[in-house]
């Protein structure tokens, strides 16, 4: 059984903060994919990650891919209220796409 | 671009009874994912379909539930003889058929939200 863990569990900053949350595993992956999901609604795909070391800008959020490719974090600059969401980190395990894994996720409320 | 549609959106059910449902992929979305998310807990992995084809069923209970992808029509996901601890949200996801690691990028519908009385 595959374990990913994502830290913090909970965040709660004021508006303008910085903040990273993370994703951390031992397996290495395929691909990782980033979602936030609002209550009451499915996952929103934020993000797409392939390649070992890969860092991609999506606005104020910044994703990046752990060179061996076990490990991912989403750095947000200047939090903003809309921001606010359960963020959810998703690999595909090394060698298929049957499945995405999913962990607890990090549950971030951004305060005006 | 329509997304991903499920339905219904909440559905209610008593012991025993029978929970079908529903979902449309994306258009051009061959690939179809089912996941359920258990309060206060991640979404778990559940099946994966093709048109007319079980993938990987390697998540789903042994017994009373079941899936299918026709040919034509959306994909149902069974529930036969419904118990309390099938209360959840049911999320469906499609994906592209694959050609390179992007194609294999899911997108979620809203979910169902079924609750067992």
């Amino acid at each position: 059984t595959q374990l990913l863990e994502q830290s913090p569990q909970f965040l709660s900053i004021q508006e303008g903060e910085n903040l990273t949350v993370y994703c951390n595993s031992s397996s290495v992956f395929s691909s990782l994919q980033w979602y936030r999901q609002e209550p009451g609604e499915g996952p929103v795909l934020l993000v797409t990650v392939v390649t070992g070391g890969e860092v991609k800008k999506l606005k104020r959020l910044t994703f990046q891919f752990g060179d061996a490719r076990k490990d991912s974090s989403l750095h947000i600059t200047a939090a903003q209220p809309g921001d606010t969401g359960l963020y959810l980190c998703a690999p595909y395990p090394w060698g298929g796409y049957n499945k995405l894994i999913f962990g607890a996720g990090t549950r971030l409320a951004v305060h005006p | 671009n329509a997304g991903v549609m499920q339905n219904p959106r909440h559905l209610v059910r008593r012991r025993g009874q029978e929970a079908r449902l529903r979902c449309s992929p994306m258009k051009g979305h061959s690939h179809v994912y089912w996941y359920r998310q258990l309060p206060e807990e991640g979404l778990k992995f559940m099946v994966y379909l093709q048109k007319e084809n079980i993938i990987d069923e390697s998540g789903m209970p042994k017994e009373r539930f079941s899936a299918e992808f026709p040919k034509e029509g959306p994909s149902i996901l069974r529930i036969q003889q419904v118990v309390r601890g099938d209360s959840a949200a049911y999320f469906c996801a499609s994906s592209l058929p694959g050609r390179d690691r992007f194609s294999y990028e899911q997108y979620f519908g809203p979910g169902t939200r079924l609750t067992v009385t």
